[in-house]
């Protein structure tokens, strides 16, 4: 089983639609949560840290669920700019590793 | 601001040749890594630094090695290449190694080995 797991989409949607992205990992010792974008052929960026309370940020929010190893990523109101591929990276605690999922492709439609 | 710079974006191989991937950070930052990027298998380490002097493995170490002499400086060498080491390479660091957050990138070398 891969430590991080993601569906790899690709997720086609409308401008305006609402979509979810699911994430699962396997070390239940991880403490730290993100979630990254990356555009076609650049390198990936932080979009968002995941806190176990859930936090927000625009359109876009983010929960964790510790019981069952889950991280979530929900983004509003689609745009055409939000095409990407969503990163969902773990720390697993073992010197400062980062494990980074797939990926999850999204295209957003006009 | 140069951030993160990778040397070079673009380079083929023959399998047997050895060279250098040069990686460069002017944050100061502590925290350097090296993954590689697959389609279908996402980010995998290949090595992290968490100060100078210091490195240690990530998920995939094989075939390449790596030195931190400097806080700056974080080189990947692949020893003799193979066409399994084909793959887009990011060098990428953080300013703090025990909650690696937020990961500064390069803009990736694209390596093709024959």
């Amino acid at each position: 089983r891969k430590e991080v797991e993601q569906d790899p989409g690709p997720f086609n949607v409308p401008e305006g639609a609402t979509v979810a992205f699911n994430c699962t990992y396997s070390n239940s010792a991880s403490q730290s949560f993100f979630w990254y974008r990356q555009d076609c052929r650049k390198e990936p960026k932080l979009l968002m840290s995941v806190y176990s309370s859930g936090n927000e940020d625009g359109r876009f929010t983010a929960q964790l669920n510790r019981a069952s190893q889950y991280i979530s990523l929900l983004i509003r109101d689609s745009k055409l700019s939000d095409s990407a591929t969503y990163l969902c990276v773990v720390n697993n605690n073992q010197g400062g590793k980062l494990i980074f999922g797939q990926g999850t492709e999204l295209s957003v439609k006009p | 601001n140069a951030g993160v710079t990778q040397t070079p974006k673009f380079q083929v191989l023959k399998t047997g040749q050895s060279m250098t991937l040069q990686c460069a950070q002017d944050m100061n930052h502590e925290y350097m890594s090296w993954y590689r990027q697959d389609p279908g298998m996402g980010l995998r380490l290949i090595h992290y630094s968490v100060g100078a002097g210091i490195t240690d493995q990530g998920e995939v170490p094989n075939g390449y090695n790596v030195s931190r002499s400097t806080t700056e400086d974080f080189p990947l060498r692949l020893l003799s290449a193979a066409p399994s080491q084909t793959s887009v390479y990011f060098c990428a660091s953080s300013y703090r190694s025990e909650d690696t957050g937020e990961l500064f990138f390069g803009e990736g070398s694209r390596l093709t080995v024959l």
